[in-house]
């Protein structure tokens, strides 16, 4: 069965403070997402990864970074936390053949 | 620009009745389509899809969507809801030029008993 888990279902992290967010999966795919979900706005990719060490901006890249060493794990960085950051996170994979996305539980990320 | 729209915010249907959630696209080159169901609190989970072939594409939980091409749409159907399909519901739609998915803003199902 198809898994995809993240570190943390809930993050409470301070204005300044670097977070990460780590997304692992089981299922050797090559290509791993970050999503950010906001009520009204959908999802809206952040970054992408089509390999290992292989990453590429999404929609808003902006504030994050992402790291992606060994294939099953893709890591979110946000650098220095800001109250806007404050969302849920997803992350997603897929195999390299197929179209469809797996998600993970998601993290709810509060920035006070 | 490629997009997808989700004209209704929240689906209203009562137990065992059909229910309809809408999605029109907008893309260059073939479309592949896609929709995903969130549960609160949880990830979203993947639905159905339609790449080719039949219109009339059948998915997971009883779920199906019909894919129309004149009217650049592909709306998600259950001849029978149940409380349970209570949810929010995506539509997403593939870049052509790249593995990236594109999403609505997605609809809340609401289904009374």
């Amino acid at each position: 069965d198809v898994k995809v888990t993240q570190s943390s279902r809930y993050l409470v992290k301070r204005t300044g403070e670097k977070v990460f967010l780590e997304c692992v999966q089981d299922m050797d795919h090559e290509n791993m997402f970050w999503y950010r979900q906001d009520p009204g706005l959908g999802l809206r990719l952040i970054y992408f990864s089509y390999d290992v060490k292989m990453k590429e901006k999404g929609d808003i890249p902006e504030g994050y970074s992402v790291s992606r060493e060994k294939k099953e794990r893709f890591s979110l960085i946000l650098e220095s936390a800001s109250t806007n950051q404050t969302s849920m996170y997803l992350c997603a994979s897929r195999h390299r053949d197929t179209y469809e996305q797996y998600f993970g539980p998601g993290t709810r990320l509060t920035v006070t | 620009a490629q997009s997808v729209a989700q004209p209704e915010d929240q689906v209203n249907v009562a137990e065992g009745n059909p229910l309809t959630v809408k999605c029109t696209y907008s893309v260059s080159g073939n479309p592949y389509l896609f929709w995903y169901v969130q549960y609160p609190n949880r990830g979203l989970q993947f639905l159905l899809k339609y790449i080719t072939g039949d219109n009339l594409v059948k998915g997971s939980y009883g779920f199906e969507a019909e894919f129309n091409k004149s009217q650049t749409s592909f709306h998600l159907k259950k001849p029978s809801a149940l409380v349970s399909d209570s949810a929010l519901y995506f539509c997403a739609v593939r870049d052509s030029s790249s593995y990236k998915l594109i999403f609505g803003s997605g609809t809340r199902l609401l289904v009374r008993p």
